[in-house]
């Protein structure tokens, strides 16, 4: 258990929807990183915040937005949804943004989307 | 601009025999490295990491890596394959400006008994 934890574990939407996954980094984490994984792509980095500020934008399409609330838990919101967004959404956590820290995984959040 | 290599999206090998798993970078900053193992429907678990101190790193699960600049390589062995160790294995480097990973493509390990 990485101390990170992601609801829902499964969402199952059809197209044209709008969804939410959420994120709660492990305690004391300030850093937030979204990747999703997929067959074709692989594992992508989205977007990292950090103590609340955007920090870094990855391959994120511009239907998927984040924030990172003062709590320090993070939401990716998934809009107008496509069959391709259908992928497995991973929340890791950092102590800082420091790139030598290592990101601490959650389980993931599996999208379909139908 | 920050790249990573996995030669070999799949390897078999026998239980006992030794595991390597090639993984080559390609980065314009000096380079964090990373493999980290995802075991079925789970998320990613560090294994190892390379920082620019010991160039040779000891990992969880008696794995290990040594980082060779000259061939921007930091590939990851295991001298004894055990059955548990089927998973799939992902190198992934750090270190640009936006803090991200970039990963690999995998390589999934499958042990034969």
């Amino acid at each position: 258990d990485s101390g990170v934890t992601q609801t829902p574990k499964h969402l199952i939407t059809a197209t044209g929807q709008r969804v939410t996954l959420r994120c709660s980094p492990r305690s004391g984490d300030l850093s937030v990183y979204w990747y999703q994984q997929s067959l074709d792509q692989g594992l992508q980095f989205l977007i990292h915040y950090y103590n609340g500020e955007e920090r870094a934008k990855g391959n994120i399409l511009e239907r998927f937005s984040a924030q990172q609330f003062p709590d320090l838990h993070s939401e990716l919101n998934l809009s107008s949804l496509e069959l391709g967004d259908s992928a497995l959404y991973f929340c890791a956590s950092s102590v800082s943004r420091r790139p030598y820290n290592e990101q601490f995984f959650g389980p993931g959040t599996r999208l379909t989307v139908l | 601009a920050q790249s990573v290599t996995q030669l070999g999206s799949h390897v078999s090998v026998s239980e006992g025999a030794l595991v390597l798993l090639r993984c080559n970078y390609s980065s314009s900053v000096p380079p964090y490295l990373f493999w980290y193992v995802q075991y079925p429907n789970q998320g990613l678990q560090l294994l190892l990491k390379y920082t620019s101190a010991a160039t040779l790193v000891k990992g969880i699960n008696g794995f290990e890596a040594e980082f060779k600049k000259s061939e921007t390589s930091f590939h990851l062995t295991k001298p004894s394959a055990h059955m548990s160790d089927a998973a799939e294995y992902f190198c992934a480097v750090g270190g640009n400006a936006g803090n991200m990973l970039t990963f690999g493509g995998g390589t999934r390990l499958m042990v034969k008994p």
